[in-house]
């Protein structure tokens, strides 16, 4: 079956540091791959995705590059800031399959 | 209205009690998805509808809970004989319902099992 495995949290950072949030997946044909983030007490909201092989997704200086080689998805961005705080969810759905499959999350603190 | 809207926004039960949650989907939005968001389990797929079928009811954790959809339009989700595991957030998300269209989430329903 299909399944997410990302980067465990906490991770604090000093704002202007650079961010790498780790995603792996697994699933069987061709996904689509999602990042999603949820701010303090808001909902779940589309960051960026990607639909294809080295299709390379990007939003709010967040980008993430779809790797079939590497079944990954890694989330980065150049310089945090301290309104990227929230909690990061790596996703992924099947062609045909339209749920969702979720990592665990990774909550990100980033310090002034 | 803008967005996709479910109610109540926060839910307290006890034990053995049945709960019933909404969740209004954007309008024109043919495809309604139902999670759960907790603790010890992260995010789970509950069930999806496309119109008012619903396709896959894979991830219903077990025969206390079902879904239903009228119009297209709104959904309900009911969970029969609440436990104290059913606590969690709920959340309902839709999408045009074109294959690989992103999912537009509400701001869920927080759901309390005394």
């Amino acid at each position: 079956g299909n399944s997410v495995t990302q980067m465990e949290g906490p991770v604090t950072l000093s704002e202007e540091a650079f961010l790498t949030i780790n995603c792996t997946y697994t699933a069987t044909g061709y996904p689509s791959l999602f990042w999603y983030v949820q701010y303090p007490g808001e909902g779940l909201q589309l960051l960026l995705k990607a639909t294809k092989a080295d299709d390379k997704g990007s939003n709010k200086g967040f980008e993430a590059t779809y790797r079939k080689e590497t079944t990954s998805f890694h989330l980065e961005k150049g310089s945090v800031q301290v309104s990227d705080s929230a909690v990061y969810f790596c996703a992924l759905a099947n062609f045909g399959n339209e749920k969702l499959t979720f990592g665990t999350g990774t909550r990100l603190t980033i310090i002034p | 209205g803008a967005g996709v809207s479910q109610s109540p926004s926060n839910k307290v039960t006890e034990k053995g009690k049945d709960v019933e949650l909404r969740c209004d989907p954007i309008s024109g939005h043919t495809a309604l998805y139902w999670y759960r968001q907790s603790l010890g389990q992260g995010l789970e797929f509950l069930i999806y509808f496309q119109g008012n079928s619903a396709p896959d009811k894979s991830g219903l954790p077990s025969d206390r809970f079902s879904a239903e959809r009228t119009g297209g339009s709104v959904s309900t989700l009911t969970i029969q004989r609440t436990q104290q595991e059913d606590s969690a957030v709920y959340l309902c998300a839709s999408s045009p319902g074109n294959l690989g269209e992103t999912q537009y989430f509400g701001p869920g329903t927080r759901l309390l099992v005394l």
